[in-house]
Formats: C-alpha cells, structure tokens, sequence
C-alpha cells in the first residue's frame, strides 16, 4: 500500500484561507468516506481533526472543514491563526482492511 | 476523560525483541479498537497494527513492513494494548504511538498516547 500524495508544504497569512490536498487511489482515499486528517505540532502526539472526510470531532474549531472528489480528498483551514502552524497528515481506511497516512505537509503561518 | 500512556520502548539490538504496551482510562476499553502508529525521527505517520474490539471479533491488521515480526493483542480485562515486536530492524526504530480507533477502525484515531521511544542500534 503505498503512502497518499500530500504537498510538502504550504503557506499563508494570518487570516487567510489554504488547502492541503491528499491524493490516492480507488483502494483507499476514492474507495470509501473513510478520509482522516491529523494535526502534529513539534513534539506533540497527532490530534484528529477531521473524520470520515468532512466530520469534526468535538471541540476542533469550524475553521476546520474537509471534503473529497475522487482520489481526492483536501483539508481547508480558514481564518489562519498562529497556532495553525503545524504538520497535517491525512489518512484512509483502504480496501485491504488497513489504515494508510500521507506523507505529511508542513504549514507556515507568515 | 480518556487517557492512552504507552511504556516499554527502549535501546534494543538488532534481532531482539521488545513488548510495548498501551495503557487505557475513562473509557470502556473493550468497545473499542485500539491501533499502533509510528514515527520514524524526522518522518511522517505510519501505520503499524489494528485490533478490532471481541464485539467486531477482535481480529487484526498488520503494515506489510512489520507482518510477522508484530503482533498486536489485548487485554480488556487490564484495559491495556499490547505490541510485540520480535527480529528488530534499525528502520523499526521511531516513536511508537497508540492510539482509540472507534468501534469500527473506519474513522481513525480519535485519542492518541504521547508515544514511546524505540531505538533499534547495535
């Protein structure tokens, strides 16, 4: 199984809108609405902030928001804060009954 | 609420073997299935090992990378996931997490452990 596609990194300013996307195959991202995305600061264990492609658990902010299209899923973050700097991961639950991350992507906050 | 604390990493030489385990509180520990990710230094995530809940059959899921040489079980009685890890490997070694996969593993972790250290080095 191999890794999802995710950009190495991206940037924006205090306010303003990004998107991470998180790309795969028809065996994990396209097969199922099974799409996670985690949040990791330096040092820190990963936090869930979307589940099963666009659903926030308690207490992640609205700013948070996730979708799909095919192979495709993609992670918005609007109204950039400070704190969002962190590295994302995505994740799905594949056709082979077993979980597969992304690569990661590092967000700077300007 | 719900806490997950992991223990048993270590320095181990390549070949050996060591035994992780995840402990759990504030939450019925036997609803859920429990999974190990891990982190090489400077990596990203990588999935390890699920185990589904005696409810889901309590059945498991290996990586390719660890198939055979892991084995992950539990223990609802102590309410504390295991991870066996046995012929080590110097890419084995990365912080080893664990982490609440729901009722059913589709929806990911929700809760993760702050992890534990494994060093595999000769």
């Amino acid at each position: 199984q191999s890794a999802l596609t995710q950009p190495a990194s991206v940037s924006g300013s205090p306010g303003q809108s990004i998107t991470i996307s998180c790309t795969g195959t028809s065996s994990d991202v396209g097969g199922y609405n099974y799409v996670s995305w985690y949040q990791q600061h330096p040092g820190k264990a990963p936090k869930l902030m979307i589940y099963e492609v666009s659903n926030r658990p308690s207490g992640v902010s609205n700013r948070f928001s996730g979708s799909k299209s095919g192979n495709t899923a993609s992670l918005t973050i609007s109204g950039l804060q400070a704190e969002d700097e962190a590295d994302y991961y995505c994740s799905s639950y594949t056709t082979s009954s077993t979980w597969v991350f992304g690569g990661g992507t590092k967000l700077t906050v300007l | 609420e719900v806490q997950l604390v992991e223990s048993g990493g270590g320095l181990v030489q390549p070949g050996r073997s060591l035994r992780l385990s995840c402990t759990a509180s504030g939450f019925t520990f036997g609803d859920f299935a429990m999974s190990w990710v891990r982190q090489a230094p400077g990596k990203g995530l990588e999935w390890v090992s699920f185990i589904r809940s005696k409810a889901y059959g309590g059945t498991t899921e290996y990586a390719a990378s660890v198939r055979g040489r892991f084995t992950i079980s539990r223990d609802d009685s102590k309410s504390i996931a295991y991870l066996q890890m046995n012929s080590l490997k110097t890419e084995d070694t990365a912080i080893y997490y664990c982490a609440r996969a729901g009722t059913t593993v589709t929806r990911g972790g929700d809760y993760w452990g702050q992890g534990t250290l494994v060093t595999v080095s000769s």
